[in-house]
């Protein structure tokens, strides 16, 4: 079974709308966190928000926010206010406490987002 | 501060040739790890060294190979390179000691196998 399962190959949205990149997860560890990286067209990893499995409350990044649904397994990218920058390849990533152990990221298959005028 | 470096950015090799990459984490960070990226397999994690030992290791041959310095630099190496060898590598590195500190990437290095 697939670690990470980002179901939307590609995205469109309009200049200042919001929007939510899907993440859904499978894992056995008690203790995990979920990151979201965003890799433009240049090709580097940049990090965007980060979601542990004992937070309460869903993290928040500026505008970025990650809607966390611990008994649904899922770790939904919210984009608000969405910038023609903001067009870039999206990865939703795992590392688990016990069964990766370190610093393994298992990363989904990401989702393409294009920002539109 | 600087990021995490990698050099060199781009590489030509032809099969059956060795190739070494290097990576220079951010300083203080001692945990590096590498990754591999292809648009077949998508990001795949090949291993991590932490205070110059390989903590965790993916599912690669053994032509995949890395170590870690002193000074918390890395470098990784494939021997006897195949065609799909072709891919874009990119480092981590990052801070040990808090579950919530993300990796920080580099720009990558993009290996072409001709």
């Amino acid at each position: 079974a697939q670690k990470i399962t980002q179901t939307q190959p590609g995205m469109f949205v309009q200049e200042k709308e919001a929007v939510t990149l899907d993440c859904t997860y499978d894992t056995s560890d008690p203790s995990y966190g979920l990151f979201w990286y965003k890799q433009p067209s240049s090709g580097e990893m940049i990090f965007l928000i980060y979601q542990g499995s004992y937070d309460q409350q869903n993290a928040t990044e500026g505008r970025y926010s990650l809607n966390f649904q611990k008994a649904r397994k899922s770790a939904n990218l919210v984009i608000s206010a969405s910038q023609l920058g903001d067009s870039a390849m999206y990865f939703c990533a795992m590392r688990e406490a016990y069964t990766g152990g370190g610093n393994k990221l298992t990363f989904g298959t990401g989702t393409q987002l294009k920002v539109e005028l | 501060k600087a990021g995490v470096t990698q050099t060199p950015r781009y590489l030509i090799k032809t099969r059956g040739q060795q190739v070494t990459l290097s990576c220079s984490p951010i300083s203080g960070h001692r945990s590096v790890s590498w990754y591999q990226q292809t648009p077949g397999q998508g990001l795949q994690f090949l291993f991590e060294y932490f205070s110059e030992t390989q903590r965790n290791k993916g599912n690669f041959p053994g032509r995949f190979s890395g170590r870690q310095f002193s000074n918390s630099r890395s470098e990784m190496n494939v021997s006897t390179l195949e065609l799909g060898d072709s891919a874009l590598y990119l480092c981590a590195s990052s801070l040990e000691g808090q579950s919530n500190q993300p990796q920080h990437f580099g720009d990558g290095t993009r290996l072409s196998i001709l």
